[in-house]
């Protein structure tokens, strides 16, 4: 079973400030997707196949990547964004912790 | 607009089964799948698995192939999650969310509003 592995596992920036986050396939795979979650909250979709941005997505998330290595960024950061990230093929990455500085 | 709704908390023995069922509205049913996540407290996003609202393929992760089963009934756009075996470390939050027909976890873009399910003795 293919295991997603993210980095870091927690991140502390400021509001303004670019987040880079990583989601590491232990084998290749085809197709990627981003989640953000909020506490007491359902998953929202970022990204899908990699790079492409789910439908209300603000245009500052972008994915990138191919094979087994795949980066969320966030180029400007927002209060609303510091949640946790999840990257997902099949299997859920452990998360990323977006906290503020 | 896209829904989806979740039946509601349940509390369950050690042993026992659950199922848990997710009501589609506002898209046609069958041109989508329904992906099921959990989230134990405190704990990661666990995918469980996917099923085909168009050809009923369901794909389950390895964790959860033995005690899983997911369906779908296209008559009144609702898919269902039964666990069984229910262990105390299968409390958790259930979620479903819509996704590809034909591609297990390609996008979940709609998500219910999640399911408690507590097991204790």
């Amino acid at each position: 079973e293919i295991v997603l592995t993210q980095s870091p596992a927690t991140l502390s920036l400021s509001p303004g400030e670019r987040a880079t986050l990583s989601c590491r396939a232990s084998q290749s795979v085809d197709y990627l997707s981003w989640y953000q979650v909020r506490p007491g909250q359902a998953p929202r979709l970022l990204i899908y196949a990699a790079s492409r941005r789910a439908t209300g997505i603000p245009a500052r998330f972008s994915g990138s990547g191919s094979g087994t290595d795949f980066t969320l960024t966030i180029s400007s950061l927002e209060p609303e964004d510091f949640a946790v990230y999840y990257c997902l093929h099949r299997r859920f990455g452990q998360g990323t912790r977006l906290e503020i500085k | 607009q896209v829904q989806l709704v979740q039946s509601g908390a349940e509390m369950k023995k050690p042993g026992a089964s659950v199922k848990v069922s997710c009501k589609a509205s506002g898209y046609t049913f069958s041109d989508y799948g329904i992906t099921w996540v959990r989230q134990a407290p405190g704990q990661g996003l666990q995918w469980v698995g996917w099923i085909s609202a168009s050809n009923g393929v369901r794909k389950y992760a390895q964790k959860f192939q033995d005690r899983v089963t997911m369906t779908t009934d296209i008559s009144t756009s609702t898919a269902y999650m039964e666990v069984r075996s229910l262990r105390s470390d299968d409390t958790a939050v259930y979620y479903c969310a819509r996704d590809d027909r034909y591609s297990a976890a390609w996008f979940a873009d709609y998500w219910g509003q999640g399911t408690q399910v507590s097991v204790s003795s």
